[in-house]
């Protein structure tokens, strides 16, 4: 089946810092999605791309739908502490059937 | 924050015994979902539902029933719970669009 990958797996940043993180496909999506998990918690829908080449913002969030339609990246500016989490992107696969990357970790050193 | 409610919300069970986790939801979205999030894997589809008594196998569904009799409840079961079942179980629901709003999730241990 389809899979996504991520990169990094992990990261660790000092606060203040920008992060970038990509999500890639062998496959063609037609919808991006990037989500945030706390630790506990379920994940929570950041932003949602529908267009190639789109550009979305969600305040210090920017994600962009790659040309190709087989990535994705998403960049948070000036890291604060509350960024710590795991960054999951997710795409549909056979209509409402999902699937997900394995995610990335990060971390905000203070 | 969408209303969706997993219950219980921890549970140890041992192998050979049956467990039915419950999700619940107020938002009367028509899409529901069962995942499952191990380390390593991120979150891997379980099954699925697209209506009532309208459900769908996803990636590993292996060892797990479900039920929907109600738009509101969908229902995971595990028949008989094994070691390897023992993982954090997320529900998600979602309309027609392609956004998901996850539930707080259940740890399950199977021992």
């Amino acid at each position: 089946g389809q899979q996504l990958n991520q990169s990094p797996q992990s990261m660790f940043i000092q606060e203040g810092e920008d992060v970038s993180m990509n999500c890639t496909s062998s496959s063609i999506f037609n919808t991006w999605l990037w989500y945030k998990q706390d630790p506990g918690e379920g994940p929570v829908l950041l932003i949602a791309l529908y267009k190639a080449g789109e550009l979305t913002s969600n305040g210090r969030l920017t994600a962009q739908f790659g040309i190709t339609r087989k990535d994705s990246f998403l960049n948070i500016s000036a890291s604060i502490p509350s960024d710590v989490g795991i960054y999951f992107c997710a795409g549909p696969v056979n209509g409402q059937n999902f699937v997900f990357g394995p995610g990335t970790r990060l971390s905000v050193l203070p | 924050d969408a209303g969706i409610t997993q219950s219980p919300r921890h549970k140890v069970t041992e192998t050979g015994t049956p467990v039915t986790l419950r999700c619940h939801q107020t938002e009367n979205h028509r899409y529901m979902y069962w995942y499952r999030q191990d380390p390593g894997h991120g979150l891997r589809l379980i099954h699925y539902s697209y209506g009532v008594k309208d459900t769908d196998k996803g990636e590993v569904s292996d060892g797990y029933s479900v039920s929907r009799s109600k738009t509101e409840d969908f229902l995971l079961t595990l028949e008989s719970a094994t070691s390897s079942q023992t993982s954090v179980y997320f529900c998600a629901i979602a309309d027609l669009g392609y956004e998901q709003y996850f539930g707080p999730g259940t740890r399950l241990t199977v021992t």
